[in-house]
């Protein structure tokens, strides 16, 4: 079975970082890549689907990279809305990340 | 707009059947582009995925919860549900339904992930 690593699995930031979210496949899958948004007591939200698309209505801060065993997502200027935890999953077997929280330094 | 509401019981007692339902407002099951999922969170925990039902028939699972979770459609009522039997305290969480778009152009496939979800159902398994 495929199992992804998310790193790190905490992130403290300030309003206005850079943030850069890690997801590693143990072996390749192309670009079957999704990332989501979970606030406590909500939903996931689709952010990015594809490895690369922005999901629609998702802000242009978000953005996804990578192919293969590697991905990433970037938050370019992190927003007081933005603190929330994030999860990789592989979107054709569907396992998930771990998760990253990322929370106000 | 698409809409999905998850239902049932919110205690379980173990051994029994966990048995849920998903009711779709605002558009078709029957969409071939349509998969329809179950996806599952214990108390302070991360994301599980349990298994998916397309109108056409097919599932697929999780192989950890394959042994145990069934998840069908039933496209007179626009729903899905999700039964896993032999319930524990593991299997304490709240429950998420949810609808993943895929196409087809070729031979080749095209996911768009989850993009619509419910709000979520806590279930406890306790005696």
């Amino acid at each position: 079975d495929i199992q992804l690593t998310q790193s790190p699995s905490f992130l403290s930031a300030s309003v206005g970082d850079r943030v850069t979210i890690t997801c590693r496949a143990s072996q390749g899958i192309s670009n079957y890549l999704a990332w989501y948004q979970q606030k406590p007591g909500k939903a996931p939200r689709l952010l990015i689907y594809g490895a690369s698309t922005l999901q629609n209505g998702v802000p242009s801060r978000f953005s996804g990279s990578g192919s293969g065993t590697e991905f990433t997502l970037t938050i370019s200027s992190l927003q007081p809305e933005d603190f929330a935890t994030y999860y990789c999953q592989q979107i054709n077997s569907y396992p998930f990340g771990q998760g990253t929280k990322l929370d106000i330094k | 707009q698409v809409h999905l509401q998850e239902s049932g019981p919110g205690l379980v007692k173990p051994s029994e059947t966990l048995s849920l339902i998903c009711t779709v407002s605002g558009g078709p099951v029957t969409s071939p582009v349509h998969y329809w999922s179950w996806t599952r969170q214990p108390p302070g925990g991360g994301l599980e995925w349990i298994g998916y039902v397309h109108s056409s028939g097919s599932t697929y699972y999780n192989p950890s919860l394959e042994s145990r979770a069934t998840v069908s459609m039933d496209t007179s009522k626009t729903q899905f549900s999700l039964k896993l039997r032999s319930a524990t305290s593991a299997d304490t969480a709240t429950y998420y339904c949810a609808r993943e778009t895929v196409t087809m152009v070729g031979t080749r496939y095209f996911y768009y992930g989850m993009a619509v979800w419910g709000q979520g159902t806590t279930v406890t398994v306790s005696s």
